[in-house]
């Protein structure tokens, strides 16, 4: 079974502070991403990776950066929080088509 | 000026009978489309998946349908249960170019 984990569930961080929400998946899976999910608003991508070192905006990569130094990792950095990034954060990966969801990471940014 | 989160779609049946999820689809040119599940609180669970070159395909109680002419996705749950309400989203991919998520719809269960 894919195993894709995210370093946190819930996450509470200050105005201004800089944010790191970690990714891993165990199928050495070449794709992986980052979204966002409001109310409403459904899935919307921030940034992707097709390979190691590679990284592609997304939909909504203002305020968002990503790095992938390793196959099976990939970071999603807020540089300075601000209080519209509060969120449900969701990384997947793939390898073709499918892909698969980590459980998640809440953010709230007071 | 401020910009207005969409209403979720709602369904709501009651239990053991059949639900029908549909799904309009924007890219002609789409040959992968995949069904999932969201539970509160979890991330994205896939259920089905199925490829342009078929019209239908079944699962475990879940088929789903496509028609290419209306572009238009389907899933049909069979006998529903409590356990499945949440929110079920279809996305369409093209490739390997990355997958373009619907909205979502919600599946209420009545007892």
């Amino acid at each position: 079974d894919v195993k894709v984990t995210q370093s946190s569930r819930y996450l509470v961080k200050r105005t201004g502070e800089k944010v790191f929400l970690e990714c891993v998946q165990d199928m050495d899976h070449e794709n992986m991403f980052w979204y966002r999910q409001d109310p409403g608003l459904g899935l919307r991508l921030i940034y992707f990776s097709y390979d190691v070192k590679m990284k592609e905006k997304g939909d909504i990569p203002e305020g968002y950066s990503v790095s992938r130094e390793k196959k099976e990792r990939f970071s999603l950095i807020l540089e300075s929080a601000s209080t519209n990034q509060t969120s449900m954060y969701l990384c997947a990966s793939s390898l073709e088509d499918r892909e698969y969801f980590g459980p998640g990471t809440r953010l709230t940014v007071t | 000026g401020e910009s207005v989160g969409l209403h979720l779609p709602t369904l709501s049946v009651q239990e053991g009978d059949n639900s029908i999820i549909n799904c309009a689809y924007s890219n002609s040119a789409s040959d992968y489309f995949i069904w999932y599940k969201q539970e509160s609180g979890k991330g994205p669970q896939f259920i089905i998946d199925i490829r342009s070159n078929m019209d239908k395909r079944q699962g475990q109680r879940v088929t789903v349908l496509l028609n290419k002419t209306v572009k238009h996705l389907s899933l049909q749950i069979a006998a529903t249960q409590p356990g499945d309400s949440a929110v079920y989203f279809c996305a369409e991919g093209k490739g390997a170019q990355k997958l373009v998520f619907g909205q979502g719809t919600r599946l209420t269960i009545n007892p």
